[in-house]
């Protein structure tokens, strides 16, 4: 049981626009503290996809946008392409474990 | 270019011993914390162990304190976790990450190594 929740999968077709929720509590995205979001393709490496709740490093698209509010944040993909089918893990942390990161169980995005 | 290259991993029996190595490349490693994390077969991420950049910080996930240890030699740019008394339950790809500075998010991940223990 993961500390953040999210739905196991969502999906899309190509151009359209998905969002993934990501929902805490009070003692860590309630509590203010940042949201990530990484992109996780079979067989590879998780790649940060979103830092500080709606900011994107270097490279990543703008069809990838983040945001947070209160006990939750989302993450919206738009204009879906193919690549975009990947695995997407929400990331946080939490007050009331021991300098514990906290991750979502994982979002499948599938492209139809 | 940052990089980052675990190796160690294998097939262990129950009870037995490994240990993961990640060398790092293309930043200045003593400047960064790093942290493993792994994914065991169809589950999540899930954080193991944490080191600041001179080791003063160490922390572990409740699920291997005790049996896990985490070093660093900055010398030679590579993180190191010993994994004693290994379970069933270990079994995962195990990744290093950079903690980008100042801040509990990841930056850049290796490429992972797989531990499987085996009765």
């Amino acid at each position: 049981q993961s500390v953040l929740t999210q739905p196991p999968s969502v999906s899309g077709a190509p151009g359209q626009r998905v969002t993934i929720s990501c929902t805490g509590s009070s003692s860590n995205i309630g509590a203010g503290y940042d949201v990530h979001w990484y992109q996780k393709l079979p067989g590879t490496a998780p790649k940060l996809l979103i830092y500080g709740n709606d900011n994107r490093p270097s490279g990543v698209p703008d069809r990838f946008s983040g945001s947070k509010s209160g006990t939750s944040a989302s993450l919206a993909i738009t204009g879906l392409q193919a690549e975009d089918e990947a695995d997407y893990y929400c990331q946080s942390y939490d007050s009331s474990l021991s300098g514990d990161v906290v991750f979502g169980g994982g979002t499948k995005l599938t492209v139809l | 270019e940052v990089q980052l290259v675990e190796s160690g991993g294998g097939l262990v029996q129950r009870g037995g011993s490994l240990r993961l190595s990640c060398a790092a490349s293309g930043f200045r490693f003593n400047y960064y914390s790093m942290i493993w994390f792994r994914q065991a077969p169809g589950k999540g991420l899930e954080w193991v162990s944490y080191i600041s950049g001179r080791s003063e910080t160490i922390f572990y996930a409740d699920a291997v304190k005790g049996r896990f240890t985490i070093s660093r030699d900055n010398a030679k740019n590579s993180l190191y976790l010993q994994m004693n008394s290994l379970r069933d339950e270990d079994t995962a790809v195990y990744y290093c990450a950079r903690a980008a500075g100042g801040s509990n998010y990841f930056d850049h991940w290796g490429q992972g190594t797989l531990v499987t223990v085996s009765s």
